[in-house]
């Protein structure tokens, strides 16, 4: 079984904190997404990469960044946390050319 | 530019009732659609995808591409159908993106 594990289910900072959310996968994904999942919005691309060191913007990039050093591990960071980036954000993984990714449990973050 | 809709945020049926519930695309390539669900407590994982046109726990999903929808039934509801169902086009690009739609909680009354 595909595993993506996130570091943390629940978080809560406060306002102008530099927030990490990791992400780490086992079964060799190329492919690896940040979402955030919000409700009537659904899940919004924030960032994928598709390789070591590569990365690409997606829907909703504003506010944050991302960084994939090594293949296994992709993770968001919120340069300075706001009160609107409070969601709860999903990390997920594919093989390349294929459209099925796979889910980590998410992390619910609070920013106070 | 690609986009879901899923028009019911909520449908709530009794168990043996039937079950469809909406999505509309656009897309101006030939799509790939799936849907995924989200089971209380559990990560989202997927449920089923047009390209295999198979039945998963009853469920079946067509694609209409005169009427751009993937709309997802099933003939008879179960409790544990109850879940938060998204909607999904694959953009056939690169890194396979997905765009999602915003949702549908379905609830299943006894």
């Amino acid at each position: 079984d595909v595993k993506v594990t996130q570091s943390s289910r629940y978080l809560v900072k406060r306002t102008g904190e530099k927030v990490f959310l990791e992400c780490v996968q086992d079964m060799d994904h190329e492919n690896m997404f940040w979402y955030r999942q919000d409700p009537g919005l659904g899940l919004r691309l924030i960032y994928f990469s598709y390789d070591v060191k590569m990365k690409e913007k997606g829907d909703i990039p504003e506010g944050y960044s991302v960084s994939r050093e090594k293949k296994e591990r992709f993770s968001l960071i919120l340069e300075s946390a706001s009160t609107n980036q409070t969601s709860m954000y999903l990390c997920a993984s594919s093989l390349p050319g294929r459209s099925e990714q796979f889910f980590g449990p998410g992390t619910r973050l609070t920013v106070l | 530019a690609q986009r879901v809709t899923q028009p019911e945020k909520l449908l709530s049926v009794f168990k043996g009732a039937p079950v469809e519930l909406k999505c509309n695309y656009s897309y101006s390539g030939s799509p790939e659609l799936f849907w995924y669900v989200q089971y209380s407590r559990q990560r989202l994982q997927l449920l089923l995808r047009h390209i295999s046109r198979e039945s998963i726990k009853g469920f079946t999903a067509d694609l209409n591409k005169g009427e751009t929808s993937f709309h997802l039934k099933k003939p008879f509801a179960q409790e544990e159908d109850s879940a938060m169902y998204y909607c999904a086009l694959s953009h056939n690009n690169a890194g396979n993106m997905l765009t999602f739609g915003g949702g549908t909680r379905l609830m299943v009354k006894p």
